[in-house]
Order: structure tokens, then C-alpha cells, then sequence
């Protein structure tokens, strides 16, 4: 198999204070990381991919000293939203893959939903 | 650049009929090509892949198949269930870029008794 978790799976906090959310791997070791946010019209939008021992790469116009991305481990990544505002409500969804091979699917968490009031 | 297109929904169906969900593609060389679904409330989790032209991937009734000539990759079952409903998404992802995917925007799929 190939078992990704995420935790919290909700968290509710108040503007202006941080949230971290964690993604496993816990039956495979994940050369890549992937961190997206889901908007409630279900399209998917990429934040950063995040390599073990490396720093994340963002993508365009996404914040890098808000949504702060570490890679402690091949099994263990770490998204912190920092200083949190009403706007970043949303669905945030970690996947992972295994490299090598050809088709390089991604195994995703079952997402975490942050509220932020 | 990579991109996806897939197309709109949301699609309502009856229990047992047949369902197409268009997907097309652009891309440089030869991705490899995917169908994920999300049901409610949960992350996306891999319906089914191709890896080369002709390929046709399976899984749970549903099949696509990879046509290089005409860069698609529709998506297909012959009698849905209510327990299909769900969002569906198609991606593709090339080695040359670490497994990074592209998505299309979902489909959402709705089967009624």
C-alpha cells in the first residue's frame, strides 16, 4: 500500500496565530512532497513541492514566509500557516510519491480543513 | 506548459447509464496520465493510470485509455452507481520533473437512484 495521513484532519484557530499541519508517509518513503490548497469550487492549486533535506520550491504567488514548508524526514512534512487571517481558510491537501518508475502517482492524504475566525 | 482540460460539470446521471468524462491534454513528450477521485469530504485518492500511447488503465468498472493522436484520455463506465458520485480529476505527470502533476479543474458526478 501506499498511506499518507495528515493532522490535524480540522483545526479552528483565531486570526493572526499559526497552524501546522503534518504529512506522512507511513508505509513508504516519499522523495517528494506536494502541498495544495482546494478551493470550494474543488480545483486544486499546487503551493510548493518539498524535497527531504531541501528547501520547498513555491510556486508563483504563493507566500513563502506564510506558508512555511519543512521536510524534517522521507516520511514527515510540515506545513505552517503563519499568522493565519480569515482568507486562508481552506481544504489543504498533501500528497507524496515514491519516485523511480515511470508514472510517478501521487498518494494523497485525506486533506485538513482550517478555519480561521 | 502542461495543462489539462477536462470537462465541465457537474454531470447527473441515473443509476446504471453510462458515463464519458472528457479529458484532453498538452504537454512536451510523454506523460504519463491519471484519473483520481475525491468523495466528499476525503483527499484524492489514484483511480487509475497509463503510462504509454495505447495504454489502457482499469480499475472499479471505470477505463481510460491513452490516445497519443488525439491527446485524450476520456474516462469511462458503462453502468454507474450511486456510490461513484464523487469528483473526479484527471492529471498528468512527467518524470523529468520530480512526479510533478498537472490537474484538471474536476468533474463533479452525481448518480441518482
Amino acid at each position: 500500500g501506499a498511506v499518507v495521513s495528515q493532522h490535524p484532519s480540522w483545526v479552528i484557530c483565531k486570526s493572526g496565530t499559526s497552524v501546522k499541519i503534518e504529512c506522512r508517509s507511513l508505509d513508504f518513503q516519499a522523495t517528494t512532497m506536494f502541498w495544495y490548497r482546494q478551493f470550494p469550487k474543488q480545483s486544486l492549486m499546487l503551493m510548493a513541492t518539498s524535497n527531504e533535506g531541501s528547501k520547498a520550491t513555491y510556486e508563483q504567488g504563493v507566500e513563502k514566509d506564510k506558508f512555511l514548508i519543512n521536510h524534517a524526514s522521507l516520511t514527515l512534512s510540515t506545513l505552517t500557516v503563519t499568522s493565519a487571517h480569515p482568507e486562508d481558510s481552506s481544504f489543504y491537501i498533501c500528497s507524496a510519491t515514491k519516485g523511480g518508475g515511470a508514472a510517478y502517482e501521487q498518494y494523497f492524504g485525506p486533506g485538513t480543513r482550517l478555519t480561521v475566525t | 506548459g502542461n495543462s489539462v482540460t477536462q470537462m465541465e460539470g457537474p454531470v447527473t446521471l441515473s443509476e446504471e447509464a453510462f458515463l464519458t468524462i472528457n479529458c484532453t491534454y498538452t504537454a512536451t513528450g510523454y506523460p504519463s496520465l491519471f484519473w483520481y477521485v475525491q468523495y466528499p469530504g476525503e483527499g484524492l485518492q489514484l483511480l487509475l493510470k497509463a503510462t504509454k500511447a495505447d495504454d489502457k488503465g482499469s480499475n472499479k468498472g471505470f477505463e481510460a485509455t491513452y490516445r497519443k493522436e488525439t491527446t485524450s484520455f476520456h474516462l469511462e463506465k458503462g453502468s454507474v452507481q450511486v456510490s461513484d458520485s464523487a469528483v473526479y480529476f484527471c492529471a498528468l505527470a512527467r518524470s523529468t520533473n520530480a512526479g510533478k502533476s498537472t490537474f484538471g479543474d474536476g468533474t463533479t458526478l452525481t448518480v441518482k437512484p
